[in-house]
């Protein structure tokens, strides 16, 4: 019964290949987001949906995608990956907007090599 | 947009001794504070947060402690136990429409006993 559930846990991949993380929160919450953790822990959002609307796009490169089917679900996907994308991307949920608390994911190490 | 300074980066303490971090935000219109704790290998979790319309907030041995006018705030844990090792996260953000919340680099505590 895991609140924020990513998957994969890990995915090693080649550059200029293309991969998906899905995430799904039983939480019943209306607002989704996804984080990208570089190396040195610096912690940086990349969007935000709420109720499958995007809220926050931030400066992302149009290689990645996410994609909201329904509120309850925020899949990100990455064209051409490059070596700098290698990261743990971590998917979070709030009640609402403006509402404070993150309920973080276990997060998906991506490695590109 | 937000920026937030966090420091120090390492902070290595003696069991039961007290550990404190601080941080300063850039964006006077920010109103919460979250801290966030993240175990080796696992996801961020709040541990305290603080609204602006407070100085001071405390959970045990936890407090936070914000100054509106210096644009800064703190984390202080007393007593402090090997568990507490981890690396510790500020964040700043606008409760009102879409949150973004902006972190800091975080900062590793080690509790040596």
């Amino acid at each position: 019964d895991t609140a924020v559930s990513q998957t994969p846990k890990y995915l090693v991949t080649q550059m200029g290949n293309d991969k998906s993380i899905k995430c799904e929160q039983n939480l019943g919450h209306d607002t989704m987001y996804w984080y990208k953790q570089d190396s040195k822990k610096f912690l940086k959002i990349m969007f935000s949906y709420n109720n499958k609307e995007l809220i926050i796009n931030e400066t992302v490169p149009n290689r990645f995608s996410p994609k909201s089917p329904d509120k309850a679900h925020l899949n990100l996907h990455i064209n051409s990956l490059e070596l700098g994308d290698s990261a743990v991307y971590f998917c979070a949920s709030s009640p609402w907007l403006g509402t404070g608390e993150l309920f973080f994911g276990e997060g998906s190490r991506l490695t590109v090599l | 947009g937000e920026n937030v300074e966090q420091h120090p980066s390492t902070l290595s303490v003696q069991e039961g001794d007290s550990a404190v971090i601080k941080c300063t935000y850039s964006d006077s219109a920010s109103n919460y504070f979250p801290w966030y704790k993240q175990e080796l290998g696992k996801r961020p979790q709040l541990i305290i947060d603080i609204r602006s319309n407070v100085g001071e907030k405390k959970d045990q041995r936890i407090a936070v402690t914000l100054n509106k006018t210096a644009k800064h705030f703190s984390l202080h844990i007393t007593e402090t136990q090997p568990e507490d090792s981890a690396v510790y996260f500020c964040a700043a953000s606008l409760i009102q429409g879409a949150q973004k919340l902006v972190f800091g680099q975080g900062t590793r505590l080690t509790i040596n006993p």
